[in-house]
C-alpha cells in the first residue's frame, strides 16, 4: 500500500551526537513536512519541502536541518541534540495545496541521553 | 498572534453516546480547518475538513460545524465506539499560507464500554 514510512520507530541518541531521521513516501506527493511533537502537545511544524524548495519555519532552531535528495525521501538532521529535543518527529506528505488530505507517518520517537 | 485551542483537554463518554469536541481559533484569516485523530504511538489521521465558506460538513459518523462569528469549530462523533478513543486535534490553515497547518492542543477522548 502507498504510505509514508519513517525509520526508525524509536531512536536513542547521546547528548550532542548528530542524529538523522528518515522518511520515505510512495505517494509521489510534492510536499513533505517535518513536525515535532512533544509529549501531550500538538505537532509543531519545523519545515517543509515543496518539491526541491525548502521552507523553514521562523522559529525552527538552526540545530535542525533537512535534506530531500529526491521525491521519495526526506531526512531530518539534528546536529547537536539536546535534552529538550526529545520528542516524536512526524513526517507528512501532501499533494500541492491539499494539505489537509496529507498523510502522516507513524513517527520516530527520539530519546536523548 | 494566531492560535488554535481546545476548550476541554479530556472527554469521557459511554459507548454509543454522541461526542462533541470543541476548538476555538483566533485568526479570522484562517480559511480551512481539519480534524485529526491520533491514536497512541501513531501519526495523526485525517478525519474531516471544512472550508470557511461552509458552516457544516458531514462524513461517516462525524460532523464538523464551523461558527465563524465566534471563531469556533466542533467535531461531533455519533454513536461513539471504543475504537474512537484517541487524541483529537483541530488544525487551521491560514489564507495565503499554503501547505502550513497550525495544530490546536488536542482533546483526549476516552470511550467507556
Amino acid at each position: 500500500d502507498a504510505m509514508v514510512i519513517q525509520n526508525p520507530r524509536y531512536q536513542v541518541t547521546q547528548f550532542g551526537k548528530p542524529v538523522t531521521l528518515s522518511c520515505s513516501q510512495t505517494l509521489n506527493h510534492n510536499v513533505m513536512y517535518w513536525y515535532q511533537q512533544k509529549s501531550s502537545q500538538a505537532p509543531k511544524l519545523l519545515f517543509h519541502y515543496y518539491d526541491k524548495d525548502f521552507n523553514n519555519e521562523a522559529d525552527t532552531p538552526d540545530n535542525f536541518q533537512s535534506r530531500r535528495p529526491n521525491t521519495s525521501f526526506c531526512f531530518l538532521d539534528i546536529r547537536s541534540p539536546g535534552l529538550g529535543d526529545a520528542a516524536m518527529y512526524l513526517c507528512a506528505t501532501s499533494r500541492d495545496v491539499t494539505v489537509g488530505l496529507g498523510t502522516f507517518g507513524s513517527g520516530t520517537r527520539l530519546t536523548v541521553v | 498572534g494566531e492560535s488554535v485551542g481546545l476548550h476541554l483537554p479530556t472527554l469521557s463518554v459511554q459507548e454509543g453516546d454522541n461526542s462533541i469536541i470543541n476548538c476555538a481559533y483566533s485568526n479570522s484569516a484562517s480559511d480551512y480547518f481539519i480534524w485529526y485523530k491520533q491514536e497512541s504511538g501513531k501519526g495523526p489521521q485525517f478525519i474531516i475538513d471544512i472550508r470557511s465558506n461552509m458552516d457544516k460538513r458531514q462524513g461517516q459518523r462525524v460532523t464538523v460545524l464551523l461558527n465563524k462569528t465566534v471563531k469556533h469549530l466542533s467535531l461531533q462523533i455519533a454513536a461513539t465506539q471504543p475504537g474512537d478513543s484517541a487524541v483529537y486535534f483541530c488544525a487551521e490553515n491560514l489564507r495565503g499560507s499554503n501547505y502550513k497547518l497550525t495544530f490546536g492542543k488536542g482533546t483526549l477522548l476516552t470511550v467507556n464500554p
